[in-house]
């Protein structure tokens, strides 16, 4: 089946330092391959999305990039910020799933002055 | 974005009792929602998906007579734990699925805590 791990949290950073949250997925087929984040007391939001290899999504600084040889999708920012602070998920859709999407634990990321 | 808002954010009750958790799309109809449960330091784990006007189909593993669905309307569909127990506490989430395409939005989460 499929399956999605990250690295354990938490991840405590100053600001501006650089971020890589680690993520690694089995799947079969073509997956799509998203991050959500949750800020506290919020619902998930997509932050981006890759629907294909070598895909790069980018939002809000972050980006990361569909590896379909080292099967990864690894969140980086270059300069987090103190409202960055909140748990990142891992996700992948597999091929005709319709919308069941399998989660990774999900990392929380602590930003400091 | 589409909202989607759930309710409780919080729960605890004692071991044996029932708990309803409501998920709401306020301002979109949602034909499907999904319903997912987290314990500490494990993956989300998908649940159930609730369609509007039919039984809920449930992942392998979920009891569907002990996390009851309904889906009655298009703006919103509720999980009853029934007969909860210290086992069933956990972090539960509802999402949406946004008309026409197949983006998700998800509600905040309700911790379950049983005693």
């Amino acid at each position: 089946g499929n399956s999605v791990t990250q690295m354990e949290g938490p991840v405590t950073l100053s600001e501006e330092a650089f971020l890589t949250i680690n993520c690694t997925y089995t799947a079969t087929g073509y997956p799509s391959l998203f991050w959500y984040v949750q800020y506290p007391g919020e619902g998930l939001q997509l932050l981006l999305k890759a629907t294909k290899a070598d895909d790069k999504g980018s939002n809000k600084g972050f980006e990361a990039t569909y590896r379909k040889e080292t099967t990864s999708f690894h969140l980086e920012k270059g300069s987090v910020q103190v409202s960055d602070s909140a748990v990142y998920f891992c996700a992948l859709r597999g091929t005709g799933t319709a919308s069941k999407l399998t989660f990774g634990t999900g990392t929380r990321l602590q930003v400091t002055l | 974005g589409a909202v989607v808002s759930q309710h409780p954010s919080w729960v605890i009750c004692k071991s044996g009792t029932s708990v309803k958790i409501e998920c709401r799309s306020l301002d979109f109809q949602a034909t499907t929602m999904f319903w997912y449960r987290q314990f500490p330091k494990q993956s989300l784990m998908l649940m159930a998906t609730s369609n509007e006007g039919s039984k809920a189909t449930y992942e392998q593993g979920v009891e569907k007579d002990k996390f009851l669905i309904n889906h009655a309307s298009l703006t919103l569909s509720t999980l009853t734990v029934t007969s909860a127990h210290p086992e069933d506490s956990s972090f539960y989430i509802c999402s949406a699925l946004v008309p026409p395409g197949e983006k998700l939005f998800f509600g905040s989460g309700t911790q379950l805590s049983v005693l």
